[in-house]
């Protein structure tokens, strides 16, 4: 069955980076876009950006350009996320998704990363 | 990229339809038939419920619909369930593979 699993929670200070991993199994990775999203507290789901299946494009969210990196190594069937330059605003849950072979349609989920900022 | 409008909030009692509105413009929502819409209940990861606009996902039941007409689309949950009481999102492709997503929709079963 397909699985994203991620890695656990961060605790990091302002202006620092955090890289959040999404590993996955039970199906071809090089198979289906990955999308980032996130949703701090008591807030709605923020699209962040998503990577193709070879890993060779991305885009993203314009608020988050500059800022943030999306990678996979495709060996390992492993998303990375990369945010820099953290603030207190970027304190969330940051979550993986798969699409299910159709636009958007992010069938599969990761358990979701917190990453809190704070000094 | 502006977050998609949604109500607040939106009730009903069990048995009931329920509608959630999500408006857009004509260069996302009204342009592309790449409408989803997201359950997520408080604590957990959202789940799909319906994708291009009107499908819907292997185990989703029918009694969750969606439509689209012009900016805005719509999700209608009809015979509500306790279970239903959840936020919705809904979330739309802006083109050059960028999507964005609504500001959300808080379901009360009364």
């Amino acid at each position: 069955q397909v699985q994203l699993m991620q890695s656990g929670a961060e605790v990091k200070q302002p202006g620092a980076s955090v890289k959040v991993s999404c590993k996955s199994s039970g199906y071809t990775f090089t198979s289906y876009h990955m999308h980032w999203v996130r949703q701090a507290p008591g807030q709605g789901l923020e699209w962040m950006g998503i990577i193709n299946p070879a890993g060779s494009d991305t885009r993203y969210a314009q608020k988050f350009k500059g800022r943030v990196t999306m990678t996979r190594d495709t060996s390992t069937s492993t998303d990375y996320m990369e945010l820099s330059s953290l603030r207190s605003e970027d304190t969330a849950v940051y979550y993986c998704a798969r699409e299910g072979g159709h636009h958007g349609d992010n069938i599969f989920w990761g358990q979701g990363t917190l990453v809190t900022v704070s000094s | 990229q502006s977050a998609l409008t949604q109500p607040p909030s939106a009730s009903g009692s069990p048995g009931q339809s329920v509608t959630i509105s999500c408006t857009g413009s004509s260069s996302d929502v009204g342009r592309y038939n790449y409408v989803s819409w997201y359950q997520q209940h408080p604590g957990k990861a959202p789940k799909l419920m319906i994708y291009e606009v009107s499908k819907r996902p292997s185990g989703v039941p029918d009694r969750f619909s969606g439509s689209k007409s012009g900016n805005t689309a719509s999700l209608t949950v009809s015979g509500l369930q306790a279970e239903d009481e959840a936020d919705y999102y809904c979330n739309s492709f802006v083109g050059n593979n960028i999507y964005v997503f609504g500001t959300g929709t808080k379901v009360f079963v009364l």
